[in-house]
């Protein structure tokens, strides 16, 4: 079992371009979150999923940011025209499931963005 | 103000001495989890509590949510226990909120 598998592990991107940060939960984990890092804010809630369909993304800031389930094994990141605010290490997790006390979260090793 | 409350922010041990971390909640938690952040960035659970206690190795942590806290213990703290340790608090909806960390170093 190779984790959670977040790619790249490092993107710098120029101020208004856009980033797509990529994350392969554990193979049979059913709820994958994704959150964010930085040294002002600490860890802050994203947005997670739970069998693939989006159920809370209220911590997603609304203009630029999005994220996909599209299947089972990967989720996707995406933030468009990038702004230096959005420098920070994003960090997806999985669990086995919200429910049932299994919301165990495994993190992977996260995708520095650094916004020139 | 912080929904997850940690202390101390920071500590110092020597090898081989014990130490304590706590987290103080103002949402009702359900669970708690407790990870350790290692220098190369790596969030390791430690443990995922109901109301209650665990014990592995030199770590023991407990849950009570009527009191709405969490605690940490490390006995004879080893060089590799140095990093920052996060707890996280399952809020409404399944997801969970962090503290600030407290960044721990042992020191030989």
């Amino acid at each position: 079992n190779a984790g959670v598998i977040q790619t790249p592990r490092h993107k710098v991107t120029g101020k208004g371009q856009e980033a797509t940060l990529w994350c392969e939960p554990i193979s049979g984990h059913s709820a994958v979150f994704w959150y964010r890092q930085t040294i002002v804010q600490g860890l802050e809630f994203l947005t997670y999923f739970r069998n693939q369909a989006p159920i809370d993304d209220s911590g997603m800031p609304k203009e630029r940011f999005s994220a996909q389930m599209p299947n089972q094994s990967h989720s996707t990141l995406k933030i468009q025209s990038t702004q230096p605010q959005d420098s920070a290490v994003y960090l997806c997790a999985s669990s086995l499931d919200v429910r049932g006390g299994q919301n165990t979260l495994y993190f992977g090793a996260g995708t520095r963005l650094s916004v020139l | 103000g912080d929904k997850v409350k940690q202390s101390p922010s920071a500590l110092s041990l020597q090898e081989g001495t014990n130490s304590a971390l706590r987290c103080n909640f103002s949402i009702a938690a359900t669970t708690v989890q407790w990870f350790l952040q290692n220098p190369r960035g790596s969030l390791i659970n430690l443990f995922y509590l109901v109301p209650g206690t665990k014990e592995n190795g030199r770590l023991k942590s407990a849950f009570d949510s009527k009191e709405s806290y969490s605690t940490l213990h490390i006995r004879d703290a080893q060089l590799e226990d140095s990093g920052t340790y996060f707890c996280a608090a399952e809020a409404r909806d399944y997801k969970y909120v962090f503290g600030a960390g407290t960044r721990l170093k042992v020191i030989a």
